[in-house]
């Protein structure tokens, strides 16, 4: 079954405490990204990756680094959290957006949950 | 800077009515557009998208509508279901490969 994989799920951690979150992807896709969703601000995109050893900054990555040393997996560490980064956050992969056809698109992991007191 | 705009946080239409679900974008480089659903405890999943070199795209109940002068997109969900009630985004791709989303829409489709 092709999916989207993120781990943990829910987690809840203090200020300054280096965390990783998981991301892995079995479709083979060259496109990996991190996106967070908070109230009254939609859905931002933090990092993507186009490829292997490829990573660009989206919209919020101040806080957060991100490593793909292999095609299936992209995760998000951060390494020092704070309260600003407790948010939904959500991985997601596709084709190269440039190339995929119009019946595809993007495949987004179910979520995690992240409270940093 | 928001740069793709949903303005209406909230909507509710009757089942079996037409649900119109508006969007707004200022960056007139944005060339790929799409529409995702979001039930809550669940990742958003692909509704439809549409390229900036048309003005139409339809699949089966959806449709989108792009109006590149007013850099204004619409979906429409005809009849819309109860099961059609979630949140919805809309999104643009930017150059660089960079996605944007709005702020989402919460549809309520009553029975």
């Amino acid at each position: 079954e092709a999916q989207v994989t993120q781990n943990p799920r829910y987690l809840i951690t203090v200020t300054g405490k280096k965390l990783t979150v998981t991301c892995s992807q079995n479709m083979n896709h060259e496109y990996m990204s991190w996106y967070r969703q908070d109230p009254g601000l939609g859905l931002r995109q933090i990092y993507y990756s186009m490829n292997v050893e490829v990573t660009d900054k989206g919209d919020v990555p101040e806080g957060y680094k991100v490593s793909r040393k292999e095609k299936r997996n992209f995760p998000l560490i951060l390494e020092s959290p704070s309260p600003n980064q407790t948010s939904l956050y959500f991985c997601a992969s596709s084709l190269n957006p440039r190339l995929m056809p119009s019946t595809d698109t993007q495949y987004f992991g179910p979520g995690t949950r992240l409270t940093v007191l | 800077d928001q740069q793709v705009k949903q303005n209406s946080p909230s909507l509710s239409v009757q089942e079996g009515r037409i649900s119109i679900l508006n969007c707004d974008y200022t960056n007139s480089m944005f060339d790929y557009f799409l529409w995702y659903k979001k039930y809550p405890a669940e990742g958003p999943t692909f509704l439809i998208s549409i390229s900036s070199i048309k003005d139409k795209n339809e699949d089966g109940r959806f449709t989108v509508f792009l109006n590149k002068s007013a850099k204004h997109l619409s979906l429409h969900i005809v009849p819309s279901q109860p099961g059609d009630s979630a949140v919805y985004f809309c999104a643009a791709l930017g150059t660089g490969n960079q996605f944007y989303f709005g702020t989402g829409t919460s549809l309520t489709v009553i029975p």
